[in-house]
């Protein structure tokens, strides 16, 4: 069955940079019928979607945040990585890592969510 | 960016009884779109996409349709487990975006 699980810093001060990381086991990373995505859902608002990687490195991000974040991919690891630097306070969040179908991009596995806050 | 609202923002039923969810693209998105419910302190879950199809493991009880840029999730009779938040998200314009959301609380 397969299992993803993020893991990183819940404690970030403003401006720095948050970095997690998702362990997906179960199954290998290296799929040509998935993504590998990041999902936020900030205290009390809908879910944002704020990218994906497919395992040849290929990566996509919401046009809203992509000046500051950075997926990658350690196939070697089976995991993947997200990087979002110069955050706020707008960063604190819940933040999942999730499978999604590479033809219907919707989310067809979740990781448990990691809660992240952002200040001093 | 598509926009989906969602409505009722809250639905209290009692077990048993019916919900009906609905959610209202912006723009036509065909049938690209998906439901999730989310359990207090746990992530969504997939529970439908392509509108209708029910993904794997979930009960009959649920199900989904479309008219246009209108999209309903139909529980049919409602069991403890369902009382929860349900998200739809459409997938048919990048990036994918999500409605707020409505709660099925217990009546």
């Amino acid at each position: 069955q397969l299992q993803l699980q993020e893991s990183g810093p819940g404690l970030v001060k403003p401006s720095e940079t948050l970095s997690l990381t998702c362990v997906v086991s179960g199954g290998s990373i290296i799929s040509s019928s998935h993504y590998w995505a990041w999902v936020r859902q900030p205290p009390g608002k809908r879910l944002e979607y704020i990218g994906s990687i497919f395992y040849s490195g290929t990566a996509y991000q919401n046009p809203s945040l992509k000046s500051r974040i950075t997926i990658s991919v350690d196939t070697s690891k089976n995991q993947f990585s997200l990087r979002l630097n110069s955050v706020t306070a707008a960063d604190t969040a819940v933040y999942y890592c999730a499978r999604q179908d590479n033809t219907e991009p919707y989310f067809d596995n979740w990781g448990q969510g990691t809660r992240v806050t952002v200040s001093a | 960016e598509i926009v989906l609202m969602q409505s009722p923002a809250t639905l209290s039923v009692s077990p048993g009884e019916r919900a009906t969810l609905s959610c209202r693209a912006s723009q036509s998105i065909d049938t690209k779109l998906a439901w999730y419910q989310q359990r207090p302190g746990q992530a969504p879950s997939l529970l439908i996409y392509g509108a209708s199809t029910r993904s794997t493991g979930v009960p009959p009880r649920f199900s989904g349709s479309a008219s246009g840029t209108e999209f309903t999730l139909t529980i049919s009779s409602l069991q403890s487990e369902d009382f929860a938040v349900y998200y739809c998200q459409q997938y048919k314009n990048w990036p994918q975006t999500f409605g707020q959301g409505t709660k099925v609380e217990i009546k």
